[in-house]
């Protein structure tokens, strides 16, 4: 099994430029999650998708948005980039959103807004 | 709002001494807590949860309600322990964590 896969890894944009980061849950993980990693900081929660309907929202702006496919993969859209988006990208799955079970996260997209 | 307090950024210890990452948390309700680890060049991954109450790679956490503390020990540290330990806790009914901010573990020879 090769575990939560996300791509690109490694990604330079410019300010007010767009950006769609994509994920690939673990085979029969219904439930994805996004989360937003600065440094020196722990994960920061943005958004939790579950049977392509979003269950969560962390405290991020409308710029932020994203979405679930059928397949269960995912893709975290932030429009109108900023420097301070600058930052690792987590994506975690679960089989479901219950909060006993453990999430599993991807690498992470590196994203760098010059 | 829940809040998770991991008062320190790095633990400096030798091979063989007793460690304790500290973790706080502030919440009212019944919380699910977790510890999460990454070692060099790997993703971050599960170590234990609390409703397990297991020893993993001879490493424990303990709830403390009273306290609402979560700390990780584990009596005699190993080098291959080195690594970032993340506090999280988990309070609705969905997958959303709060962490903490980690803790370098650094085990010297």
């Amino acid at each position: 099994d090769a575990g939560v896969t996300q791509s690109p890894t490694h990604l330079i944009k410019t300010r007010g430029q767009q950006v769609t980061l994509r994920c690939s849950p673990i085979s029969g993980h219904k439930s994805v999650s996004w989360y937003q990693q600065v440094l020196g900081q722990g994960p920061q929660f943005i958004f939790q998708y579950y049977e392509k309907e979003e269950r969560g929202r962390g405290n991020f702006p409308d710029r932020f948005s994203a979405r679930q496919f059928p397949n269960y993969s995912s893709e975290l859209n932030v429009n109108a980039l900023l420097l301070g988006d600058s930052a690792l990208y987590l994506c975690a799955s679960s089989p479901t959103p219950n909060s006993n079970q453990p999430q599993h996260f991807g690498d992470g997209t590196r994203l760098s807004i010059l | 709002a829940q809040r998770v307090t991991q008062p320190e950024k790095l633990l400096s210890v030798f091979k063989g001494a007793p460690v304790e990452l500290k973790c706080n948390y502030s919440y009212s309700g019944s919380p699910e807590l977790f510890w999460y680890v990454q070692y060099s060049r790997q993703r971050l991954q599960l170590l234990l949860r609390h409703i397990s109450r297991e020893s993993i790679k001879g490493f424990t956490a303990d709830l403390n309600k009273g306290e609402t503390s979560f700390h990780l020990k584990k009596p005699f540290a190993q080098e291959e322990d080195s690594a970032m330990y993340y506090c999280a806790l988990n309070t609705g009914a969905n997958s959303k964590l709060t962490f903490g901010k980690g803790i370098t573990l650094s085990v010297r020879p």
